[in-house]
């Protein structure tokens, strides 16, 4: 299996700043990888495919880049709508993995 | 616009199977190359991928978990069905199910969760 471990677990910042979240896979792959973002209560949302594609109707202020074992997640600007958590996965190969999470709170 | 949701029960004993519906609109499953999954998460905790099916019946199981699990689906009243046996208090959750567009690819539109809880 492939484990996907996110740096860090929480992140604690300002309206504005510039974020970026980790994901590190246990075996390298290509860009088989989605990023979601999940609120309390609700279903995860997709924001990024294949490591650096934004899904449609996503704001441009969110990016991914990487390959390999390592991925990032960029939050330019962080907006109040964007605390939230953050979860990567990797679709490369079964079973599925999901990161552990990344807790964005507001400082 | 596709549209997912999961129904079943809210409360399972301890041993018993838990019988999870995905009804779905905006797509069909018997179109080449599209899948349904399912994806659990424990209050508090991350997601936990469970199964996957394709239009071409081809499933996909967790190995942690394969031999508990069953999916189905029925192409024509929309749905897919995951069955789990032997429930035990660790699996208590939410269940999602959510759609995947192509092989390949990634999950894209996501039902809103049932919670399921396991209690005697």
């Amino acid at each position: 299996d492939i484990q996907m471990t996110q740096s860090p677990s929480t992140l604690s910042a300002s309206v504005g700043d510039r974020v970026t979240i980790t994901c590190r896979a246990s075996q390298s792959f290509s860009s088989w990888l989605a990023w979601y973002q999940q609120k309390p209560g609700k279903a995860p949302k997709l924001l990024i495919y294949k490591a650096s594609s934004l899904e449609s109707g996503v704001p441009s202020r969110f990016s991914g880049s990487g390959s390999g074992t390592e991925f990032t997640l960029t939050i330019n600007s962080l907006q109040p709508d964007d605390f939230a958590t953050y979860y990567c996965q990797q679709y490369n190969s079964y079973p599925w993995t999901f990161g552990q999470g990344t807790k964005v709170e507001i400082k | 616009q596709i549209t997912l949701k999961e129904s079943g029960p809210t409360l399972v004993k301890p041993t018993q199977t838990l019988t999870l519906t995905c009804t779905f609109s905006g797509f069909s499953l018997s179109t080449s190359g599209v899948g349904v999954g399912w994806i659990r998460q424990p209050p508090g905790k991350a997601l936990e991928w469970l199964a996957l099916i394709y239009w071409n019946d081809d499933k996909r199981y967790s190995p942690s978990l394969k031999s508990r699990l069953t999916i189905t689906k029925d192409t024509s009243r929309n749905q897919v069905v995951l069955t789990m046996t032997n429930m035990d208090p660790v699996d208590t959750a939410t269940y999602y199910c959510a759609h995947r567009p192509s092989p390949g690819s990634w999950l894209d539109y996501w039902g809103q969760g049932t919670l399921v809880t396991v209690s005697s």
